[in-house]
């Protein structure tokens, strides 16, 4: 079974960098396509970015200048980095797996992890 | 890239049929055949319901169907049960490596 968990902190200030870990266990990270989607509270869902098996990445238009998805195979874990952060980054951010090739979905996600951006 | 619009709430008593809409454009639903359907009960992630906008995941009961016609997808719930209330949010591959997702539909039974 696929279990997915975002890790990092819960709060970060404006102007900083907001950094999230997602750790997979029950599949190997080498072989699928890896997500971050966002919701920020009381709102609808917002794709943010993805990376490939091989460290290919694409982002959403909105969000291009500010974020970076990365992998690390050896641990198993992706993360992701969105820099000079606002308050309107405040949200829910998850982690899933992206199913390609004929199909575009996301079949597995993680718990979710709240992020505040405060002074 | 705009997000997908989808009513903001719908309901129904148990038993009985509801549709959800979500329309998109020509660049989004309307070219591709790769719609999903997400159900999200209050403070739990979403739940994949069903991709390239007709099928379900093994575990998806039967009641739950999704179909497309021209830039609009639509998930249909028939014989609404009281676990079907939650939110329910419908994304679509829009080109080049990125989706849009709709803005969410609160379900009410009733």
């Amino acid at each position: 079974q696929v279990q997915l968990q975002e890790s990092g902190p819960g709060l970060v200030k404006p102007s900083e960098t907001l950094s999230l870990t997602c750790s997979v266990s029950g599949a190997s990270i080498s072989s699928y396509y890896w997500t971050w989607i966002r919701q920020p509270p009381g709102k609808g869902l917002e794709w943010v970015g993805y990376i490939s098996f091989s460290g290919a990445t694409s982002y959403n238009p909105s969000l291009l200048t500010r974020v970076a998805i990365s992998v690390d195979t050896s641990k198993n874990q992706f993360s992701m980095k969105l820099y000079s952060v606002t308050s309107a980054d405040t949200a829910i951010y998850y982690c899933a797996r992206l199913v390609r090739s004929n199909s575009q979905h996301f079949d597995q996600w993680g718990q979710g992890t709240l992020v505040t951006v405060s002074s | 890239q705009s997000a997908l619009t989808q009513p903001a709430s719908v309901s129904g008593s148990p038993g009985q049929s509801i549709t959800i809409s979500c329309t998109g454009t020509t660049s989004d639903i309307g070219s591709y055949n790769l719609v999903s359907w997400y159900q999200q009960h209050p403070g739990k992630a979403p739940k994949l319901m069903i991709y390239e906008g007709s099928k379900r995941p093994s575990g998806v009961p039967y009641r739950f169907s999704g179909s497309k016609s021209g830039n609009t997808a639509s998930l249909t719930i028939s014989g609404l049960q009281a676990e079907d209330e939650a939110d329910y949010s419908c994304c679509s591959y829009a080109g080049s490596g990125t989706w849009v997702f709709g803005g969410g539909t609160k379900v009410t039974v009733l």
